[in-house]
């Protein structure tokens, strides 16, 4: 069966500091991939996918970015953290095959920024 | 832009009530539904979903939601909540070849 791994569960970082959130999936092949950051009463917003290995789409401009080095590996990163940047970030993923484009989340990671 | 609205904000229920969260979406094409929940500290999860067929879809732990395409809505009910409902409740569509979208989200607290 498929699972999704999300590291570190929490973390507390500096303003300024850099940040990498890391995102694995295992038991499924070339899945789409996503990172969304989850705000209380705002629901979830969409940062960043990717349908392959260096595909990356951008949702919405920010101090965030992402990669996928590998095809069940996805990195969310900054260079220099915000206050702003607090907050819940998820990742998820889909099969490619077919259009339903049902996800299934990680257990997600807790970001302050102070 | 396409959107996805959920009316109710938080909502607090005694157990054995009856429950039923809006959802109202705005897109004039074919869709694929969802509402998703986030029990306390668990990962969020698929709770029910309508690709195509009966309107009429069950889910798990005895939710249902019922799909009006004149009235772009996909209301989640349950007839009877139980403590062990509270949680938070996400609906999704997904147009056709598009992007999951998310509203933003209902807290159902259910008193025992």
């Amino acid at each position: 069966s498929q699972t999704i791994h999300q590291w570190p569960a929490t973390l507390v970082q500096p303003v300024g500091s850099p940040l990498s959130l890391e995102c694995t999936v295992e038991g499924t092949s070339n899945p789409n991939l996503y990172w969304y950051r989850q705000a209380a009463g705002r629901g979830l917003q969409l940062l960043f996918y990717s349908v392959g290995i260096g595909q990356i789409s951008s949702e919405v401009p920010q101090n965030l970015s992402a990669s996928r080095p590998q095809d069940r590996q996805f990195i969310l990163s900054s260079k220099k953290l915000l206050l702003s940047d607090s907050g819940f970030y998820l990742c998820a993923w889909s099969s490619t095959s077919g259009s339903r484009n049902e996800q299934f989340f990680g257990p997600g990671t807790r970001l302050t920024v102070l | 832009a396409q959107s996805v609205s959920q009316h109710n904000h938080h909502v607090i229920l005694s157990e054995a009530a009856s429950l039923e969260l809006g959802c109202n979406y705005s897109y004039g094409g074919t869709v694929n539904l969802f509402w998703y929940v986030q029990y306390p500290g668990q990962h969020l999860q698929l709770l029910l979903k309508y690709f195509s067929g009966d309107p009429l879809v069950k889910g798990i732990k005895g939710f249902e939601a019922e799909f009006i395409k004149s009235k772009f809505s996909f209301n989640l009910r349950k007839p009877s909540v139980q403590w062990s409902d509270t949680a938070e409740y996400f609906c999704a569509v997904n147009p056709k070849g598009g992007k999951l979208i998310f509203g933003q989200g209902t807290e159902l607290s259910v008193k025992p």
